[in-house]
């Protein structure tokens, strides 16, 4: 069965470090996502990605982060310089075209979790 | 006040019995999504339903639209169903979903 899968399972970084978050998603989807969950708080909305450009963000995505579809089946998540709050454990997700795109299943991966200290 | 609230926030059950988790949210919303998620973190999809009912194996979603609520119910609960379930609203936007989870009901059953 298809999965989305998500490269590294666990970093460890220093504060003010680059972290490059990695996700190959299903290869016939359209719609990507990330989503963050700080450890024992909800899931929440980083960002959506469609035809090669962002569609939605949360107030979360500010410019230190940002996401980029590189090679056509790679999506990552860049954290240009790495907070103590960022530590989270960082989920990619993907869902098919429906038509509407609002009700796509998703599809998520392991999760990376990240450690800034 | 939180757009998506669900009850019980933890839930201990016998194997065997029948559960029922709650989810009320307070936006407007294309879908429902019911997730799971592991010990280990990894989040599964349940279901997405924006309309009745849906029933996969022993795991039943219902909602009502008009009451903004959702429950899911699982039948002869077994130890294995152990797990966090999570409600998540997929607000209605132009061009693609963005969820609003709840925080979880944390379920464990015991044998």
């Amino acid at each position: 069965e298809p999965e989305v899968t998500q490269t590294p399972s666990h970093q460890v970084t220093q504060m003010g470090q680059e972290v490059i978050l990695r996700c190959v998603p299903i290869s016939n989807h359209l719609y990507f996502y990330w989503y963050r969950q700080i450890l024992g708080q909800k899931v929440e909305f980083l960002v959506s990605f469609y035809n090669n450009e962002i569609s939605e963000k949360s107030e979360i995505f500010d410019d230190q982060f940002s996401v980029e579809r590189p090679d056509g089946s790679n999506f990552t998540l860049k954290i240009r310089s790495t907070k103590l709050e960022d530590s989270a454990m960082y989920f990619c997700a993907s869902s098919p075209h429906t038509g509407d795109p609002g009700t796509g299943e998703l599809f998520f991966g392991e999760g990376s979790r990240l450690t800034v200290l | 006040k939180n757009e998506v609230e669900q009850s019980p926030q933890n839930l201990t059950a016998q194997e065997g019995e029948f559960i029922t988790i709650n989810c009320s949210y307070s936006v407007g919303i294309s879908a429902l999504h019911w997730l799971q998620q592991h010990p280990g973190g990894g989040i599964v999809s349940l279901f997405m339903l924006s309309s009745g009912k849906k029933k996969h194996g022993r795991l039943i979603a219902t909602i009502n639209i008009q009451e903004k609520h959702s429950s899911l119910h699982i039948t002869a609960s077994h130890p294995r169903d152990s797990a966090v379930y999570i409600c998540a609203a997929n607000r209605h936007t132009g061009t693609a979903s963005k969820l609003t989870f709840g925080t979880g009901t944390r379920l464990q059953v015991t044998l």
